[in-house]
């Protein structure tokens, strides 16, 4: 069936780097794009990135642009999010939420479980 | 920025009950809007997308409306599944509202 895994995450200290991942299956991945949206715990969903279904563009919320990097392999099916600089407020949940079509202005139809990253010291 | 603001933030029910969620944005989105339900510890839901179109397996109790700037999510008879966060979403500049949390009254 249809379904993303993401994992990556865990406890890192500020100013350090984390790379999550998100597996796809059950439809054809490299054809939808693909974003990561993250909840703070307690919060509300904060979009984070999106990219394209063939890796070409790439959007970013303000709070993580210059820090976060979103790729994907289609041959591997997989999302990434290599998150640097982490930050005490990047502390959430991360979501990798597929696309209900295969453009990047879309309704978000399909989601992961999310992994949990936590920045502290 | 297209700011997306829900109300009310808590709304409080009974099983049976209809029950309307508002949405607005600061300035028009046509009908690019979604809605998606949150229950505790798991992902958002997709319930409706082009601010009225069903999303394919939810149940027909939940509708959408509204073009422009105001939009609604309404369930037209609450039932024990229902209570959890609601969100609206442009998803046009991926913006989501603060959620609406539908509590047992």
């Amino acid at each position: 069936q249809v379904q993303l895994v993401e994992s990556g995450g865990g406890v890192v200290q500020p100013g350090r780097s984390l790379r999550l991942s998100c597996v796809a299956s059950g439809f054809i991945f490299s054809t939808y794009a693909m974003h990561w949206v993250r909840q703070t715990p307690g919060k509300g969903l904060e979009w984070v990135a999106v990219i394209s279904y063939d890796g070409t563009n790439k959007y970013y919320a303000d709070s993580v642009k210059g820090r976060f990097t979103i790729s994907r392999d289609n041959s591997e099916n997989t999302l990434y999010l290599q998150m640097n600089s982490l930050r005490a407020e990047d502390t959430a949940v991360y979501y990798c939420p597929r696309s209900l079509g295969g453009n990047y202005f879309d309704a978000f139809a399909i989601w992961g479980q999310g992994t949990m990253v936590t920045v502290s010291s | 920025d297209i700011q997306m603001t829900q109300s009310p933030s808590t709304l409080s029910a009974s099983v049976g009950d209809r029950v309307t969620i508002t949405c607005r944005a600061s300035q028009s989105i046509s009908s690019w809007l979604a809605w998606y339900q949150q229950k505790p510890g798991k992902a958002p839901k997709l319930l409706i997308y082009k601010a009225s179109s069903l999303e394919s397996g939810v149940p027909s109790r939940f509708s959408g409306s509204g073009s422009g700037t105001e939009f609604t999510l309404t369930i037209s008879s609450l039932q024990p599944d229902d209570f959890a966060t609601y969100y609206c979403q442009h998803y046009n500049s991926w913006t989501f509202g603060q959620g609406t949390k539908v509590e047992i009254k």
